[in-house]
């Protein structure tokens, strides 16, 4: 099985600034990776798929780079509405499709 | 718009079973392939469960294997998961998922609880 490690856990950003947030697989997923934002009482909604597509609608001011075991999801400059949890997935070795714990951006 | 539908959640003691659903629209339903995910209230995302569009796959978290059955009927449109022998650690919002070959899970219903008390 195949585990995802996200960093940090929380993140404490001001609106208006860039937040990076770092997921690492156990091993090589090469670009099948996933994004997902989630919101408090909301389902999972998917941001980024491929490592670097964004999905449809999603804004530009999101972007994922990576390949391999390291990926970035980088928010470019954080709006009232992006404060929520951010989950990578990898989609390459399955079963089991694995999650990352989370991390949480929280307003500074 | 496509929109996925969960029912069936609620309260069941402990060794009980509970039947989900997933009403599915606004895609043709029988092209993709689905997924159950599950979460702990407050914690992370768990994959439980996976159904090929045609049916003929499933494959099942090593947690609930043999206890839960994931399956479906592209007639109705819906997607079902059958869950047997139920534990405390069971207890989350299940959701199901669409998944796009190569490109993740795009869709997700608004979940459904399951809590597992006696």
């Amino acid at each position: 099985e195949i585990v995802m490690t996200q960093s940090p856990a929380t993140l404490s950003v001001s609106p208006g600034e860039r937040a990076t947030l770092s997921c690492r697989a156990s091993q090589s997923v090469r670009s099948n990776l996933a994004w997902y934002q989630q919101k408090p009482g909301q389902a999972p909604r998917l941001l980024i798929y491929g490592a670097s597509t964004r999905a449809t609608g999603i804004p530009a001011r999101f972007s994922g780079s990576g390949s391999g075991t390291e990926f970035t999801l980088t928010i470019s400059s954080l709006q009232s509405e992006d404060f929520a949890v951010y989950y990578c997935q990898q989609y390459n070795n399955w079963p089991p499709w694995t999650f990352g714990q989370g991390t949480k951006v929280e307003i500074k | 718009q496509v929109q996925l539908v969960e029912s069936g959640g609620g309260v069941v003691q402990p060794g009980g079973s509970l039947r989900l659903s997933c009403g599915a629209s606004g895609f043709t339903f029988s092209d993709y392939d689905m997924h159950w995910v599950r979460q702990d209230p407050g914690k992370g995302l768990e994959w439980v469960a996976f159904i090929r569009n045609d049916g003929r796959n499933e494959y099942y978290a090593d947690s609930v294997k043999g206890r839960f059955t994931v399956s479906r009927d592209n007639s109705r449109n819906a997607l079902y998961l059958q869950m047997n022998s139920l534990r405390a650690e069971d207890t989350a919002v299940y959701y199901c998922a669409k998944d796009v070959r190569l490109q993740g899970f795009d869709y997700w219903g608004q979940g459904t609880l399951v809590t597992v008390s006696s």
